[in-house]
C-alpha cells in the first residue's frame, strides 16, 4: 500500500514566519500535490509536481512556493505566513497516468497566529 | 468558477437505510470521477471511481452512478452503517491539460444515526 507521510500533524506559527511543510511518499510516484482544505470550499490545489525539480501552479498558489529535489519528497513553503493561511494542508501522490487515483497523507493542521 | 459542485453540505440518514450523495460538474472534458471519504484529522481515502465510458460501478455496499448528459454523479451506500459517518468528496479529472489533476467538490458531511 502507498504510504504518504507529512512531517507534522499540528503546527502553530506566528504571522510573518517562514513555514516548511514536508511530504514523503514511498511508492516511487512521479506526481505529487499540495492541497488546502477549508470548510465549504473542499480541497483546492496549491501546487503540483510531475517530476523532480518540476512544478506547476494550481488554483491558489499565491503566498506559497514548493520544492522537489528528490522524487519521494515534496515541500510546501509559506514564505511569510499570514492568518488567512490557517488551514488543513494535504499532500498527495499518484502515478503519471490519466485516471490515476491520488493517495493522501494524514494532513497538517496549520494555525497562524 | 466551481467546476465540481456538491450542493448538500450535510446529510443525515438512519442506520440500515440508503445514503445518496450527489455531485454535479460543468466541464464536459472530465472523463474520470472519484469519491473520497474523509474522517476528521485524517487524509481522504479513495472509495470508488467511474470512467465516463460506464454509467455504473459497484463495490460492495457502494455504487456510483454517472449521468453524462446531466453532468451528474451520485454515490449510493446500502445499507448505511455508523462507520460511514464522514465527509465525502467527489472529484473529477480529464482533458489534455487536466488528465492527472483532480478537481474536488466542497464535500458532504454524512451522519448515520443509530
Amino acid at each position: 500500500d502507498v504510504k504518504v507521510t507529512q512531517s507534522s500533524r499540528y503546527l502553530v506559527k506566528r504571522t510573518g514566519e517562514k513555514v516548511f511543510l514536508e511530504c514523503v511518499q514511498d511508492m516511487d510516484h512521479e506526481n505529487m500535490f499540495w492541497y488546502r482544505q477549508d470548510p465549504g470550499l473542499g480541497l483546492r490545489l496549491i501546487y503540483f509536481s510531475y517530476d523532480v525539480k518540476m512544478k506547476e501552479k494550481g488554483d491558489i498558489p499565491e503566498g506559497y512556493s514548493v520544492s522537489r529535489e528528490k522524487k519521494e519528497r515534496f515541500s510546501l513553503i509559506l514564505e511569510s505566513a499570514s492568518t488567512n493561511q490557517t488551514s488543513m494542508y494535504l499532500c498527495a501522490s499518484s502515478l503519471p497516468l490519466g485516471q490515476a487515483r491520488q493517495f493522501f497523507g494524514p494532513g497538517t493542521r496549520l494555525t497562524v497566529l | 468558477d466551481q467546476q465540481v459542485k456538491q450542493n448538500s453540505p450535510s446529510l443525515s440518514v438512519q442506520e440500515g437505510r440508503i445514503s445518496i450523495l450527489n455531485c454535479d460538474y460543468t466541464n464536459s472534458m472530465f472523463d474520470y470521477f472519484l469519491w473520497y471519504k474523509k474522517y476528521p484529522a485524517e487524509g481522504p481515502t479513495f472509495l470508488i471511481s467511474i470512467s465516463s465510458i460506464k454509467d455504473k460501478n459497484e463495490d460492495g455496499r457502494f455504487t456510483v452512478f454517472l449521468n453524462k448528459s446531466a453532468k451528474h454523479l451520485s454515490l449510493h451506500i446500502v445499507p448505511s452503517q455508523p462507520g460511514d459517518s464522514a465527509v465525502y468528496f467527489c472529484a473529477a479529472s480529464g482533458g489534455i491539460q487536466g488528465a492527472q489533476k483532480l478537481v474536488f467538490g466542497q464535500g458532504t458531511r454524512l451522519t448515520i444515526n443509530p
